[in-house]
């Protein structure tokens, strides 16, 4: 069965720190991979996607992530954060062409907290 | 576009009472999840359709949750008898089908309190 695991459960940053919220997937097959976002007392929003193509990819906000298939990782990244990055970030992984495709799973999520 | 709408958005009721979670996803997609997220075990897929059919139900808990989509404008989540330890917020989402390749497109989710 497919896993996510989001290595860091609660992160603590300052403003204008960097960012690297680690991400692994367990599937030996072809992915898509997906961070999502959800700001204190909202749903979940999309923060970028990666379905074939560079491995690094750009989303909303100055976000972006690499992809590396060797490593089976997905790590969203920033170079600056926000207070308004305040935040929790879930890791979610769809297993394209599998019999459950469409089903995304989603890691445990990570809770940036950032100070300003 | 609307997005994904949910009702209630928040639900408190006593133990052993019928709780029932609506949601009206995206006019034209045709997949629909079902997630529960808690502090303790995060976002968990309970159910997901396609095209109004049940495709994966191993996700949820027990027999005493329940889930329908009658049409693909409308499902429901009922958990019967409701017990403290449902206890969390219940997200709709729904997307097109496209190999896996759409993003998933939540609503504001409802708030379960089970006292």
């Amino acid at each position: 069965a497919q896993s996510v695991s989001q290595h860091n459960h609660h992160v603590i940053l300052s403003e204008a720190a960097s960012l690297e919220l680690g991400c692994n997937y367990s599937y030996g097959g072809t992915v898509n991979l997906f961070w999502y976002v959800q700001y204190p007392g909202q749903h979940l929003q999309l923060l970028l996607k990666y379905f074939s193509g560079d491995p690094l990819v750009k989303g909303i906000k100055g976000f972006e992530a690499e992809f590396i298939k060797s490593k089976f990782s997905f790590n969203l990244r920033k170079p600056s954060v926000q207070w308004s990055d305040t935040a929790e970030y879930f890791c979610a992984v769809n297993a394209y062409g599998s019999s459950n495709t469409g089903k995304l799973i989603f890691g445990q999520g990570t809770t940036l907290q950032v100070k300003p | 576009d609307a997005g994904v709408i949910q009702s209630p958005r928040h639900e408190v009721t006593e133990m052993g009472q019928e709780v029932t979670l609506r949601c009206k996803p995206i006019s034209g997609h045709d997949y629909l999840f079902w997630y529960r997220q808690t502090m303790m075990r995060g976002l968990e897929l309970l159910i997901y359709f396609n095209n109004n059919v049940p495709i994966d139900d191993s996700g949820m808990p027990e027999d005493r949750f329940s889930a329908k989509m009658p049409n693909a404008s409308f499902s429901t989540l009922k958990i019967q008898p409701s017990e403290p330890r449902d206890s969390a917020v219940y997200f709709c989402a729904s997307t097109l089908s496209s190999g896996g390749n759409s993003p998933l497109h939540f609503g504001n989710g409802t708030r379960l309190t089970v006292t």
